[in-house]
């Protein structure tokens, strides 16, 4: 139980497009969310929060305006990196809380902007 | 705010030795502590837990952590290695009471030797 899809699992975009990640939880209710960029051989960075019903709660540095979260229902949320750049391209995951502090994570979306 | 150091990046071992992966932790109040596993290009999966009560927790595949409050660490062993065990590990920290997000070591690559 408590699994989270996301989906596409990996993505080539041409720079200044739009891509969007999607996660869902597969059967259970997620009200919160967070995304997460990995960078080669490196940790999990929390991009964002987001709670369902909500604005996204951003970690500082990163920018609102071109990593967009949504997070519409207990079930959905997407990442969309606008107008994508080369060092946009990166590992992001997502993750939900689960139960009494558990954490499920999606498999991962790798995203490479050319 | 709370941080993770993971003291090794990488940690070659040869198969059925044992294997220790260092974490330490530093926070201004009580913490739950995580040791995840990341296989290339896939998400994470828990290993191990501690949120509270006996110190030493388990995990299935015979990994084991121990929770040392005066030392601020939180230490994965495990008494004999497999091959199948290379994989990345990931030590993350949750604040007790506090935003729900968890907060990642830079991990440490366990590559088990033949």
């Amino acid at each position: 139980g408590a699994v989270v899809s996301q989906h596409p699992s990996w993505v080539i975009c041409k720079s200044g497009t739009s891509v969007k990640i999607e996660c869902r939880s597969l059967d259970f209710q997620a009200t919160t969310m967070f995304w997460y960029r990995q960078f080669p051989k490196q940790s999990l960075m929390l991009m964002a929060t987001s709670n369902e019903g909500s604005k996204a709660t951003y970690e500082q540095g990163v920018e609102k305006d071109k990593f967009l979260i949504n997070h519409a229902s207990l079930t959905l949320s997407t990442l969309t990196v606008t107008s994508a750049h080369p060092e946009d391209s990166s590992f992001y995951i997502c993750s939900a809380r689960v139960g009494l502090y558990g954490y499920t994570f999606g498999s991962g979306t790798r995203l490479t902007v050319v | 705010a709370q941080s993770v150091t993971q003291l090794d990046s990488q940690v070659p071992v040869f198969e059925e030795a044992p294997v220790e992966l260092r974490c330490n932790y530093s926070s201004s109040v009580s913490v739950y502590l995580f040791w995840y596993v990341q296989y290339p290009n896939q998400g994470l999966q828990l290993l191990l837990k501690y949120l509270s009560g006996s110190t030493l927790v388990e995990s299935i595949n015979g990994f084991e952590a121990e929770f040392n409050k005066s030392q601020t660490s939180f230490h994965l062993r495990k008494p004999s290695v497999h091959i199948s065990d290379t994989a990345e590990y990931f030590c993350a920290v949750s604040e007790q009471g506090g935003s729900e997000k968890l907060v990642f070591g830079k991990g440490t690559k366990l590559t088990v030797n033949p």
